[in-house]
């Protein structure tokens, strides 16, 4: 059972535009909610992350927008750069038992064109 | 570098043969995390260590996959008879405290022929 659905499986977007991706989780016992940027070969690095007592979260050109009752969070990367072409990771973890093990998204491949 | 570390970077093994993954997490971090991740995938949680203690494992962790983090510092994860399903990335992080950051190592690329 995926209990971390992310979508879309690819995107492509232009220098400057917005990147839009989106999860839904289905475990109402997740409180944080990551999201993680891959390169080619190497592990994720940590880019935002929210837990739900916010319902937006900005650092940088990255936001991430959260809905708790549709239980659903999505990344916005705005003025895309050419750079950030790499595969985001949602993910998402409960606090209340001891594990805080993550549960990742499926990926999304960002492609940012010039 | 007080990042996590990973070691080898790379391993090519032949089917059957046993290997063994280092991990050092970031100087007092006290969890440690190991993930599985499949080409064009998510990671995958294996199993993880509050200090020394191994506190939790997957069922993706078959009993041919063990995992020690002796003195609470480096972890290491083996693999015995390995199979070319084992072939994936093996990722390392590691964390504070309960509900932490969770810091990813550069990984492991497993290639079982």
């Amino acid at each position: 059972q995926q209990q971390v659905k992310q979508s879309p499986q690819s995107l492509i977007v232009q220098k400057g535009g917005i990147s839009i991706i989106n999860c839904a989780y289905e475990n109402t016992a997740f409180d944080y909610f990551p999201w993680y940027q891959q390169f080619p070969g190497k592990g994720p690095a940590l880019l935002i992350a929210i837990r739900p007592d916010v319902s937006e979260k900005k650092e940088g050109r990255f936001t991430i927008s959260f809905n708790k009752s549709a239980k659903q969070f999505s990344l916005h990367i705005m003025d895309s750069q050419p750079g950030d072409s790499a595969t985001y990771f949602c993910a998402a973890s409960s606090n209340t038992g001891t594990a805080s093990k993550l549960t990742f998204g499926t990926g999304t491949r960002l492609q940012v064109t010039l | 570098d007080t990042g996590v570390s990973q070691n080898p970077r790379h391993k090519i093994t032949k089917r059957g043969q046993n290997v063994t993954f280092r991990c050092d997490p970031i100087s007092e971090h006290n969890r440690l995390y190991w993930y599985r991740q499949t080409l064009g995938q998510g990671p995958e949680f294996l199993t993880y260590f509050q200090n020394e203690a191994q506190l939790e494992k997957s069922r993706l962790l078959s009993d041919r996959f063990s995992a020690e983090r002796p003195k609470g510092s480096f972890s290491t994860l083996e693999i015995q008879r390995t199979e070319q399903g084992d072939s994936a990335m093996y990722l390392c992080a590691s964390s504070l405290v309960q509900g932490s950051e969770q810091f990813f190592g550069p990984g492991t690329r497993l290639t079982v022929l």
